[in-house]
């Protein structure tokens, strides 16, 4: 089993529309998580730490389910500019961090 | 404030040359990293310095070394280049391995015939 796994997509969608990204992890004593973006041959970027009460920033929301070792992305509104591959992102053993494959979204007018 | 810098940004050599990517980062950050990124396999670690004077192996270090020449830089290093190391490679920085975020630079997109 993979350490983190993701759904490679594409997801295609049209401006406004609501999107989400699922994540699981393999690692029951991971800590930290994550999601970054990366846009086409740009380097990852963070978009949002992943906290236990969940989060939220604007139109993005992030949630984590230690239970399930399972962690979302919602985004809402969706805009041109959110075209990317999302990567999910969690820690290992406190020293490195493990990356997803990526998720690639693409948001059409 | 110019973050974590990489040079060279392109790269082309042939199979046994020998080339050193150069990375440094002005954020003051304990940890720096090397990543490599193919096509449909993601990011992986190839080595990490948690701190100065340290190195560590990461996911896939065959055919690399790495030096933390100082806080500020770390290099890494193809010995005898292969064309299995054609790549993307992406070096990082963070100041706590375990929580924080991890900057990136540019990326140096290296193809060895």
């Amino acid at each position: 089993r993979k350490e983190v796994e993701q759904d490679p997509g594409p997801f295609n969608v049209p401006e406004g529309a609501t999107v989400a990204f699922n994540c699981t992890y393999s690692n029951s004593a991971s800590q930290s998580f994550f999601w970054y973006r990366q846009d086409c041959r740009k380097e990852p970027k963070l978009l949002m730490s992943v906290y236990s009460s969940g989060n939220e920033d604007g139109r993005f929301t992030a949630q984590l389910n230690r239970a399930s070792q399972y962690i979302s992305l919602l985004i809402r509104d969706s805009k041109l500019s959110d075209s990317a591959t999302y990567l999910c992102v969690v820690n290992q053993a406190g020293t490195a961090l493990i990356f997803g494959k990526g998720t690639t979204l693409s948001v059409s007018s | 404030n110019a973050g974590v810098t990489q040079t060279p940004k392109f790269q082309v050599l042939k199979t046994g040359q020998s080339m050193t990517l150069q990375c440094a980062q002005d954020m003051n950050h304990n940890s720096m990293y090397w990543y490599r990124q193919d096509p449909g396999m993601g990011l992986r670690l190839i080595y990490y310095s948690a701190s100065e004077g340290t190195t560590d192996k990461g996911e896939v270090p065959n055919g690399y070394n790495v030096s933390r020449l100082n806080k500020r830089e770390f290099s890494l290093r193809l010995e005898s280049a292969a064309p299995s190391q054609t790549s993307v490679y992406f070096c990082a920085s963070s100041d706590d391995p375990s929580t924080d975020t991890q900057y990136f630079g540019p990326g140096t997109r290296l193809t060895v015939l």
